[in-house]
C-alpha cells in the first residue's frame, strides 16, 4: 500500500534562508508524486509534480523537488525563503486510483 | 471559473443530527473527492466518484454516504453526526475518470464542529 511520511511537523527557517521539507514515500509500482500548499484557511495548491519525466521538479513559487528512487524521496527546496511562504505543505503519493497524503509540515519564516 | 465550491463554509451539529456537505465543479472533471482534514493526520479520503454514477470507498468511509448527483455536483452525508466527526472537510476534482497522476483541485472547505 501507498504511503507518505513527511519528517518534521513543523519547520522554522529565516527570510532568506534555504528552505528544505523532507518527504519519504512507499509505493508498489512507480509513484506520482505531489507537493501541495495550503494556506491558513484556504484549500491545497498544487505547488509541483513528479509524473517520472525528470527527476528535478520545477514548481511555482521557485519551489523545486528532487526524486530519488533509491532513497524513496521527494524533498522540497527553495534557496530563499520568503515570508508569503509561511503555510502548510503536504507530499501526496498516488500510485492507485486514490492519493495518500502526508502528516504535513508547518513552515513558519522568520523576519 | 469559481473551480470547486463548497457550502456551508461552516457548521455546528449536535449529536445525533444530520446534514449534507454539498459540492460542486465547473471544470468538466470526471472525478470528484472527499476528504477529512485533522491535525497531525494530514487529508484522508473518504470516498470518491470516478465517473457521473459511480462511488467508492475511501480510507475512512464509516459514519457517511456520498451521492454523485451529476457530473457537477458531489455530495457528502452525515446521518447521525457523532463528536469523532469534528474536521475540516475539503472536496476536490480530477479530469480524468482513473484519477491516477492527475491533479487534485480543493474547494475552501467545510469546518464542522460536532457537540
Amino acid at each position: 500500500a501507498q504511503s507518505v511520511t513527511q519528517l518534521g511537523s513543523h519547520v522554522s527557517v529565516s527570510e532568506g534562508a534555504l528552505v528544505l521539507l523532507r518527504c519519504n514515500y512507499s509505493s508498489s509500482v512507480p509513484p506520482y508524486l505531489f507537493w501541495y500548499v495550503q494556506y491558513p484557511n484556504q484549500g491545497l495548491q498544487l505547488l509541483l509534480k513528479y509524473t517520472s519525466a525528470a527527476t528535478l521538479v520545477k514548481g511555482i513559487n521557485g519551489f523545486e523537488a528532487e526524486f530519488k528512487k533509491s532513497e524513496t524521496s521527494f524533498h522540497l527546496t527553495k534557496p530563499s525563503a520568503h515570508m508569503s511562504d509561511a503555510a502548510e505543505y503536504f507530499c501526496a503519493v498516488s500510485d492507485l486510483i486514490d492519493m495518500r497524503f502526508g502528516a504535513g509540515t508547518r513552515l513558519t519564516v522568520k523576519p | 471559473n469559481a473551480g470547486v465550491t463548497q457550502n456551508p463554509k461552516f457548521q455546528v451539529l449536535k449529536t445525533g443530527q444530520s446534514m449534507t456537505l454539498q459540492c460542486a465543479q465547473d471544470m468538466n472533471h470526471n472525478s470528484m473527492y472527499w476528504y477529512r482534514q485533522d491535525p497531525g493526520m494530514g487529508l484522508r479520503l473518504i470516498y470518491y466518484s470516478a465517473s457521473e454514477g459511480t462511488t467508492d470507498k475511501g480510507e475512512v468511509p464509516n459514519g457517511y454516504n456520498v451521492s454523485r448527483l451529476n457530473k457537477r455536483e458531489f455530495s457528502l452525508r452525515l446521518e447521525s453526526a457523532a463528536p469523532s466527526q469534528t474536521s475540516v472537510y475539503f472536496c476536490a476534482s480530477s479530469v480524468g475518470t482513473s484519477g491516477l497522476g492527475d491533479e487534485q483541485f480543493f474547494g475552501p472547505g467545510t469546518r464542522l464542529t460536532v457537540l
